[in-house]
């Protein structure tokens, strides 16, 4: 395993529901982010976080919020979702230097909006 | 603007076969340029980068890359193929000093016995 670990791995929620992914990353890493993945489509760049700071937001819709507690923790809290939103979400940590730090994956979680 | 390109959806090959997934990248400045390869259920995990220097880089499972910056490509190889190596393969690249990772569409790789 990579040492990234997400949670839940499946989720299916409504339209109207709230919920939140979790991911934890055990490597010691001072950089997270947060990735959408669609089928035949470019992972999606969502946030990234750095330091505990978020340095990048991709002109991600409202209904997206991402929260960073920590160096270890990333949090995406979902509420009223679209179902053109069902997707894998991956969160990856990696040890930012100058821009050649190889970014470590987790297994993603697997949203289906109903 | 960078970008990534990955021409082919789907690449072919017979075990024992050489392969080639092909990449091509655009950005301003000098790149850093990486593949990843995504299992059925899993995330993607890192194979090789390019940093600097030699511009035939070698990493995992015994796959290697060429950099070229006259054609701004960075097509993935292997000389021999295995059923195991059937997967989903991404290359990516990053400018130097820059925060954000661009990922290619992604190209299937089937390796028949």
């Amino acid at each position: 395993e990579t040492g990234v670990t997400q949670t839940p791995r499946h989720l299916v929620m409504g339209m109207t529901n709230k919920k939140s992914l979790k991911c934890e990353q055990h490597l010691g890493h001072n950089a997270m982010y947060w990735y959408k993945q669609s089928a035949k489509k470019p992972l999606e760049l969502m946030f990234v976080y750095s330091l505990e700071e978020r340095v990048e937001n991709n002109s991600v819709p409202s209904r997206f919020s991402p929260e960073c507690p920590n160096s270890s923790h990333l949090f995406l809290h979902l509420h009223t979702l679209q179902p053109e939103d069902s997707a894998l979400y991956l969160c990856a940590s990696s040890q930012r230097t100058s821009g050649e730090e190889t970014q470590y994956f987790g297994p993603g979680t697997r949203l289906l909006v109903l | 603007a960078q970008s990534v390109a990955q021409p082919e959806d789907q690449v072919n090959v017979a075990e024992g076969n050489p392969l080639t997934v092909k990449c091509t990248y655009s950005v301003s400045g000098n790149p850093y340029l990486f593949w990843y390869v995504q299992y059925p259920n899993r995330g993607l995990q890192f194979l090789l980068k390019y940093i600097t220097g030699d511009n035939l880089v070698k990493g995992s499972y015994g796959f290697e890359a060429e950099f070229n910056k006259s054609q701004t490509s960075f097509h993935l190889k292997k000389p021999s193929a295995l059923v195991s190596d059937s997967a989903l393969y991404f290359c990516a690249v990053r400018e130097v000093g820059g925060f954000k990772t661009i990922f290619g569409a992604g190209t299937r790789l089937f390796v028949k016995a």
